[in-house]
């Protein structure tokens, strides 16, 4: 089944301890994606990435890391969370970015 | 820049009665317009697209989306609402790397 592939679910952690929430895609997408949604603002992308190797900030990178070293993997690091980075995250994955997306569940984070 | 606007935070209908939820957009080129729904506890789920072509696009589950050049909207559609197409809808704009999307808009279809 094609799918996109994110870990933990649910995470509770606390302030200033890393964590990495992982993505993966088996489509053989090369465009891959990180977003967080708040209520009242929608989807906003943190980063995204055109192919291996190559990654470029989106609207809120502030506080996030990413890596592309594979095609199907994209995971999100948060080097040193805050209680603001409290959100739903999602990994979407696209053949090309106008294709239109496939999400993963969601990554519900919750930082004390 | 590009952004779409959905003016209904909430859209209230009965069984068996149409549907529409709005988008307004503003791109500049030709644009690249996007419907997504998202269930409870769920990621959001791709319905349709419009890139070029007819101005009434197809999608899945019985949606379909109108594209109006003149009045810049894209609104999602549907003849006939059902109990289960109650969700969380969501327009977009791509054409870019940093697609955007609109702050949703929550549908209740009731029985």
């Amino acid at each position: 089944e094609a799918q996109v592939t994110q870990n933990p679910r649910y995470l509770i952690t606390v302030t200033g301890k890393k964590l990495t929430v992982t993505c993966s895609q088996n489509m053989n997408h090369e465009y891959m994606s990180w977003y967080r949604q708040d209520p009242g603002l929608g989807l906003r992308q943190i980063y995204y990435s055109m192919n291996v190797e190559v990654t470029d900030k989106g609207d809120v990178p502030e506080g996030y890391k990413v890596s592309r070293k594979e095609k199907r993997n994209f995971p999100l690091i948060l080097e040193s969370p805050s209680p603001n980075q409290t959100s739903l995250y999602f990994c979407a994955s696209s053949f090309k970015a106008n294709y239109g997306y496939t999400f993963g569940s969601g990554t519900r984070l919750t930082v004390v | 820049a590009q952004s779409v606007a959905q003016p209904e935070d909430q859209v209230n209908v009965a069984e068996g009665n149409p549907l529409t939820v709005k988008c307004t957009y503003s791109v500049s080129g030709n644009p690249y317009l996007f419907w997504y729904v998202q269930y409870p506890n769920r990621g959001l789920q791709f319905l349709l697209k419009y890139i070029t072509g007819d101005n009434l696009v197809k999608g899945s589950y019985g949606f379909e989306a109108e594209f109006n050049k003149s009045q810049t909207s894209f609104h999602l559609k549907k003849p006939s609402a059902l109990v289960s197409d109650s969700a969380l809808y969501f327009c977009a704009t791509g054409g870019s790397y940093i697609p955007t999307f609109g702050r949703g808009t929550s549908l209740i279809v009731h029985p």
